[in-house]
């Protein structure tokens, strides 16, 4: 169990340009997770996949936003045009499946100047 | 849609003692699952522990337990013999029995003392 791992850590981008995040979630957990945290406050959901199927997307997700997971292993989050406000911590994490506990990567944190 | 309200922004607590964390909840779902997460300062979040709505026994974790109180939609967590490594962010979160995703509060942050 190697945990979720999540690249690259920080990203520090231009306005109006385009960034992808990787998550790797634990070998053959099924379900994964996307979430964004900003400064002082808690994750809140963005998207969620089993296996390759995208189950879920929250009104957060912005036509800007795009996520995939091709082979239901690793997931991609994708912002296009970033604008100040994606600025925030995107956190990636997985589990077994629906009931079991979600384990969360370390972060890939995005700064917009 | 379901709300997660953690009323303290901070708490401190002298280490070896205890401390009481508060969380409420809003939801009209009986079935659900509800956390406390840890986050220590730029490290991930680890969960702590973990309620079953349907089970009315609180559920324990070594120094770590809660008092679940379903009617009045509370859930707090108590951290018994504070160490200097329980210092981090807490989270309360909620879990649909039928969704995946979790629900965070804003979290506490709980600073203990030498």
């Amino acid at each position: 169990d190697t945990g979720v791992s999540q690249n690259p850590r920080h990203k520090i981008t231009k306005r109006g340009q385009n960034v992808t995040f990787r998550c790797d979630p634990i070998s053959e957990h099924n379900r994964l997770y996307w979430y964004r945290q900003t400064l002082g406050q808690g994750p809140e959901f963005l998207t969620y996949f089993q296996n390759e199927a995208q189950l879920e997307k929250s009104r957060l997700l912005s036509d800007r936003f795009s996520a995939e997971r091709p082979k239901g292993s690793f997931s991609t989050l994708e912002i296009q045009r970033t604008e100040q406000g994606d600025s925030a911590m995107y956190l990636c994490a997985s589990s077994l499946d629906p009931d079991r506990p979600q384990h969360f990567g370390d972060g890939t944190r995005l700064s917009i100047l | 849609a379901q709300t997660v309200t953690q009323s303290q922004p901070e708490m401190s607590v002298q280490e070896a003692e205890t401390v009481t964390l508060s969380c409420t909840y809003d939801t009209s779902e009986s079935d659900y699952y509800l956390f406390w997460y840890k986050q220590p300062p730029s490290r991930q979040m680890i969960l702590v522990i973990r309620q079953e709505a349907y089970k009315q026994q609180n559920a324990t974790e070594n120094r770590f337990s809660v008092n679940f109180q379903k009617a009045a939609k509370s859930f707090s967590l108590k951290i018994s013999d504070s160490q200097l490594g329980d210092a981090a962010m807490y989270f309360c979160a909620y879990r649909s029995a039928f969704w995946g995703q979790l629900t965070f509060g804003s979290g506490t942050q709980l600073t203990v003392l030498p």
